[in-house]
């Protein structure tokens, strides 16, 4: 089955705080892994994605495919990264198969 | 160019109405997709299509949802009729394919049934 886990509803944290948030999938094959984010009051968008290796606004996601995880970290938390957070899989076709989505706050 | 458009932004209707949601996709792209979002159950994909095609609409929950691509530019989404239950965010996406394509989203339509 094609699934992604997002076991955290809301992960709440100090600006200047390390960020972590979880995801997990289940995939059967060379899995396709993404993060999107959606800030207040805007359209969903993409923020990286695996197969690119890049860091963007500071945050980094490694595919660790014996644990079946594609975390997302920021060393050091910002207010502007208060947004809605949703790891993605590439089902196919490019159909992307969404976890449940982790709403980060970062206080000040 | 203006993104994947969607249209209304906001839609109120009664129970047991026709409702009718459209997209525009980005010029060039070749797949779309419907998703669905909601408090309880996150974002789920509704159908996509590929070259105007519906691939995969497994995830359409009951008749009463139907979803059309008469041509590149242009998809609709139709409940009929409508339930307080299908209240949520509507989500048009569009992409080109290739590996790890990046999809692009629309704003949105919020429905709400009463």
């Amino acid at each position: 089955a094609q699934r992604v886990t997002q076991p955290e509803k809301l992960l709440s944290v100090f600006k200047g705080a390390p960020v972590e948030l979880k995801c997990n999938y289940s995939y059967s094959g060379s899995p396709e892994l993404f993060w999107y984010v959606q800030y207040s009051r805007q359209r969903l968008q993409l923020l990286l994605r695996h197969i690119s290796r890049e860091s963007i606004k500071g945050f980094t996601a490694d595919l660790n495919k014996g644990e079946t995880s594609f975390h997302l970290k920021k060393p050091f938390a910002q207010e502007e990264d208060s947004a809605m957070y949703y790891c993605a899989l590439n089902g196919g076709y490019n159909k992307l198969i969404f976890g449940a989505g982790t709403r980060l706050a970062v206080h000040p | 160019d203006a993104g994947v458009i969607q249209s209304p932004r906001h839609e109120v209707t009664e129970m047991g109405q026709e409702v009718t949601l459209r997209c525009k996709p980005i010029s060039g792209h070749n797949s779309l997709f419907w998703y669905r979002q909601t408090m309880m159950r996150g974002l789920e994909l509704l159908i996509y299509f590929n070259n105007n095609v519906p691939i995969d609409d497994s995830g359409m929950p009951e008749d009463r949802f139907s979803a059309k691509m008469p041509n590149a530019s242009f998809s609709t989404l139709k409940i009929q009729p409508s339930e307080p239950r299908d209240s949520a965010v509507y989500f048009c996406a569009s992409s080109y394919g290739g590996q790890a394509t990046e999809a692009f989203f629309g704003q949105g339509t919020r429905l709400t049934v009463v």
